[in-house]
């Protein structure tokens, strides 16, 4: 699976959009872009996944560009419970592949009051 | 949604004696597990994938003898740590696949386990 590119953190003012970007210039045409958070002492959460169209859901909305080379995270209204670790995760859309998901190291977000 | 559970939540050992963590996909049938190790601090390190029916494939550097995967159900899945010293000691998460190419993987909450 291609890799990914993180920053390593970064801070949000509760109630402000978090933008987390993501850089995965290997990708391949047959691989997906998904996003999960780790919550301390959780397992990771599902959060949204894209080919190449933007996509929304109640939790956030991804864009990913024109030549898929990266993509963005978007949480609209961070909260303090959105304090986590972010992974952006390429993988591969063909059934016998596996569909194993490889985490990168992520990007720690804090929500500040 | 998807629910995976995961149990136990956390377990304590004596170093030489062996463990088991399940795996459960409460609400779908999981044809394909993953399961996972997590040191403080660092992210998530693939050990496994478990196919239902089959023998589990191992990432490199992973003991298969010492980390047993069963894989008898379409909901069930175990990880045995064999003869546990206190290097294991870690964070053991599961993950299931629904049926779909494109199903995300949903995740148990994970094992704390540590060996005295």
């Amino acid at each position: 699976d291609a890799k990914t590119t993180q920053p390593t953190s970064m801070d949000c003012a509760e109630g402000r959009a978090a933008n987390l970007p993501c850089n995965h210039s290997t990708i391949s045409g047959n691989e997906y872009v998904y996003w999960y958070r780790q919550i301390h002492s959780q397992g990771p959460q599902y959060i949204i996944h894209g080919l190449k169209n933007n996509e929304t859901n109640e939790m956030a909305s991804l864009i990913i560009t024109e030549d898929r080379k990266s993509s963005t995270l978007i949480l609209p209204h961070a909260t303090l419970r959105d304090t986590a670790v972010y992974y952006c995760i390429v993988r591969s859309r063909i059934y016998n592949q596996g569909g194993k998901l490889i985490f990168g190291q992520g990007t720690e977000l804090s929500v500040k009051p | 949604g998807a629910v995976v559970s995961q149990h136990p939540s956390w377990v304590i050992c004596k170093s030489g004696t062996s463990v088991k963590i399940e795996c459960r996909s409460l609400d779908f049938q999981a044809t394909t597990m993953f399961w996972y190790r997590q040191f403080p601090k660092q992210s998530l390190m693939l050990m496994a994938t478990s196919n239902e029916g089959s023998k589990a494939t191992y990432e490199q550097g992973v003991e298969k003898d010492k980390f047993l995967i069963n894989h008898a159900s379409l909901t069930l899945s175990t990880l045995t740590v064999t003869s546990a010293h206190p290097e294991d000691s870690s964070f053991y998460i599961c993950s299931a696949r629904e049926t779909g190419a494109n199903s995300p993987l949903h995740f148990g909450n994970g094992t704390r386990l540590t060996v005295t």
